[in-house]
């Protein structure tokens, strides 16, 4: 079966530029999370969609982060505008009818 | 709120060697634990599980240990190789969501 998906693979962008993230869960899977992890530090969990409804987003800068799962399936998030501290790896993850989350390979923000 | 703390932040050992990496956490009403590893710039990749019900969980070379009672979790790594060199991150699983420590960077001295 195909893993999570995720593009692009690396960004670069200038502070308060905007950028967006892409996410293709495996396929079935209702559940789906984004996280971001800085360097050095564990992933911290941002946003949390059941099918196309938001679970939990309290850990979202709402400001300037935005996601949204419209169909239930691929899943995207975006910054407006970007700042310095958002340079972090984004990571997507899915989960079925089990505990076990899948993860992407992650995509790597530069701000600068 | 549930913190995960993993020590050491570092670990370098020689080829051959046998390691343990230590999780910690505060609340132990969790469902599973979940033991990844990470390389340079990569996503994470699932190593071993354990359910709550369980105490330790195996896959080849590593054995993954788990105690709700005193808050902790190990990962053993017997007969260390270059490969596993790389990051490893416990994380507890708790209504739905994913609690991560903040890793522990293994890298293995051939």
């Amino acid at each position: 079966e195909a893993g999570v998906a995720q593009s692009p693979r690396y960004k670069i962008i200038e502070k308060r530029q905007s950028v967006a993230f892409w996410c293709n869960p495996i396929s079935g899977h209702a559940t789906l999370y984004w996280y971001q992890q800085i360097l050095g530090q564990g992933p911290k969990l941002l946003i949390q969609f059941q099918n196309n409804g938001v679970v939990d987003d309290s850990q979202l800068p709402k400001d300037r982060f935005s996601a949204e799962r419209l169909k239930g399936v691929d899943s995207t998030l975006k910054i407006q505008p970007a700042k310095l501290e958002d340079s972090a790896v984004y990571l997507c993850a899915s989960r079925g009818g089990g505990n076990e989350q899948f993860f992407g390979p992650g995509t790597r923000l530069t701000v600068l | 709120k549930q913190e995960v703390t993993q020590i050491p932040a570092a670990l370098s050992v020689p080829e051959g060697e046998n390691l343990v990496l230590n999780c910690s956490f505060t609340d132990s009403a969790i469902y599973n634990l979940q033991w990844f590893r990470q390389d340079p710039g990569k996503g994470l990749t699932s190593l071993l599980l354990i359910q709550s019900s369980q105490r330790e969980q195996t896959s080849g070379r590593l054995n993954a240990s788990l105690d709700k009672s005193s808050g902790r979790s190990t990962l053993y790594i017997a007969a260390s190789q270059p490969g596993d060199s790389a990051t490893y991150l416990c994380a507890v699983i708790g209504n739905e969501k994913l609690t991560f420590g903040t890793g522990t960077r293994l890298t293995i001295i051939p």
